[in-house]
């Protein structure tokens, strides 16, 4: 079974800085992989989607990558913002079945 | 920009009560999906449903679930006879197409068993 996780746990960086979430998964065999935001008691927003086939996408301040073969993808934040204080998720959608597989996620805490 | 819509936001529930959650998806999307997330706990996969009928389901979905497409928008999540065990956020989830495109997910039923 799919097993997803991210590191670090907890997050704290002053604003400005350009920081790393790491993601891992257990099994190569995916679709894709999508990077979640989650803000306190409130819904899943997408933020990235990775296919299989590409190495990274790009929007705005964030850029994914994805080594599919070493079972990793990183989330980089560029300029840090307080608003950007949220837990990110990653997911990966696996070649067989038609589920996500959600890691515990990063709580990023960015102070002023 | 369209989105998924869920009701209630939070729902407060006896335990053996009968609860239906609801979501109406992304127009034109073909996929739709429920999970749910424990408190600090992972968000965990219930159920696919594609074509008017299930199309997968994790162990967590058993009898005491059932889901439903009884029009065009709405996509319901029942859960029987509640327990303690079932309070969690619940999400809906939508996708245009097959698994290579992009999930969208609703703002999370919190429910709460009591």
């Amino acid at each position: 079974k799919q097993e997803v996780t991210q590191i670090p746990a907890a997050l704290s960086v002053p604003e400005g800085e350009n920081l790393v979430l790491n993601c891992s998964f257990t099994d190569s065999a995916i679709y894709n992989l999508q990077w979640f935001r989650q803000d306190p008691g409130k819904g899943l927003t997408s933020l990235l989607l990775i296919q299989s086939s590409q190495r990274e996408q790009t929007s705005g301040r964030l850029n994914a990558s994805l080594d599919k073969s070493s079972g990793r993808s990183t989330l980089y934040i560029a300029a840090s913002q307080p608003g950007d204080s949220a837990t990110y998720l990653c997911a990966v959608r696996g070649l067989v079945g038609n589920q996500f597989y959600f890691g515990t996620g990063t709580s990023l805490t960015v102070i002023p | 920009e369209p989105e998924v819509t869920q009701t209630p936001s939070h729902q407060v529930t006896q335990m053996g009560q009968e609860v239906i959650l609801r979501c109406v998806p992304i127009s034109n999307h073909l996929y739709f999906y429920w999970y749910r997330q424990i408190l600090g706990q992972k968000v965990e996969f219930l159920v696919s449903f594609y074509n008017n009928e299930i199309s997968e389901k994790s162990e967590i979905f058993d009898d005491q679930f059932s889901v439903e497409r009884p029009d065009g928008s709405n996509f319901t999540l029942k859960i029987r006879s509640t327990k303690l065990e079932d309070s969690a956020m619940y999400f809906c989830a939508s996708m245009a197409g097959g698994p290579v495109t992009e999930a969208f997910f609703g703002q999370g039923t919190r429910l709460t068993v009591v």
